[in-house]
């Protein structure tokens, strides 16, 4: 069991390049998430979503794109990165039901020159 | 916008307890107080929640307010590995939708 899977740990990208950070669970979680940290900050919302199919915005959108084909996995695409975007992101899973706790993965470290 | 708001740090000596306060003023009756934590810059680790009534794990206890305004969590025997952000959350009964973390409170364990 692995949890969440993030890839990659670290990336360095050229303002204007895109990427896709990829996180995968293997808990069966309907609901995953997407969150930016940066240096001495808590943690931001960017996108989330509830089930295959469904995503919606969270804290902070703009400059990034989601989807939600499997239960398994939810990549976060920045289409053109700038260097506002220089940031770990995390990605979460957490079960349906009342007493679902969210796990997270390691983070990804992106800086965009 | 958090709907929590804690104190941006505190300290504690090792060994004793660490109080951390959360303030939640306008939770609703569905939804419970959940506590994270993160060390460092790994992602962040779960400890306990609850709705209205205390709880306690091998971790901490979560003493709720019985108006339910407030909390506190308890570490009662602090460590130096406890030393880390610990984030205060609502999160609604029924389903995730969005889960906001404040700035959380930075704890720092003194020797």
């Amino acid at each position: 069991n692995a949890g969440v899977t993030q890839t990659p740990k670290f990336q360095v990208l050229k303002t204007g390049q895109s990427m896709t950070l990829q996180c995968a669970q293997d808990m069966n979680h309907e609901y995953m998430s997407w969150y930016r940290q940066d240096p001495g900050m808590g943690l931001r919302l960017i996108h989330y979503s509830v089930g295959a199919g469904i995503t919606d915005q969270g804290e902070v959108p703009n400059g990034y794109n989601v989807s939600r084909s499997t239960t398994e996995d939810f990549p976060l695409r920045l289409l053109s990165a700038a260097p506002s975007q220089t940031s770990v992101y995390f990605c979460a899973s957490g079960g349906d039901g009342l007493s679902g706790e969210l796990f997270f993965g390691e983070g990804s470290r992106l800086t965009v020159l | 916008d958090a709907k929590t708001t804690q104190p941006p740090s505190m300290d504690c000596a090792e060994g004793r307890a660490a109080n951390l306060p959360c303030n939640h003023s306008t939770i609703s009756g569905n939804e419970y107080v959940y506590w994270y934590r993160q060390i460092h810059s790994q992602g962040p680790q779960y400890i306990i929640h609850g709705l209205k009534n205390n709880e306690t794990n091998e971790m901490a206890s979560l003493i709720i307010t019985e108006d339910r305004k407030s909390s506190t969590l308890i570490l009662p025997h602090a460590t130096l590995r406890d030393t880390a952000v610990y984030y205060c959350i609502v999160r609604g009964g029924t389903s995730y939708d969005k889960v906001i973390f404040g700035p959380g409170t930075s704890l720092s364990v003194i020797p």
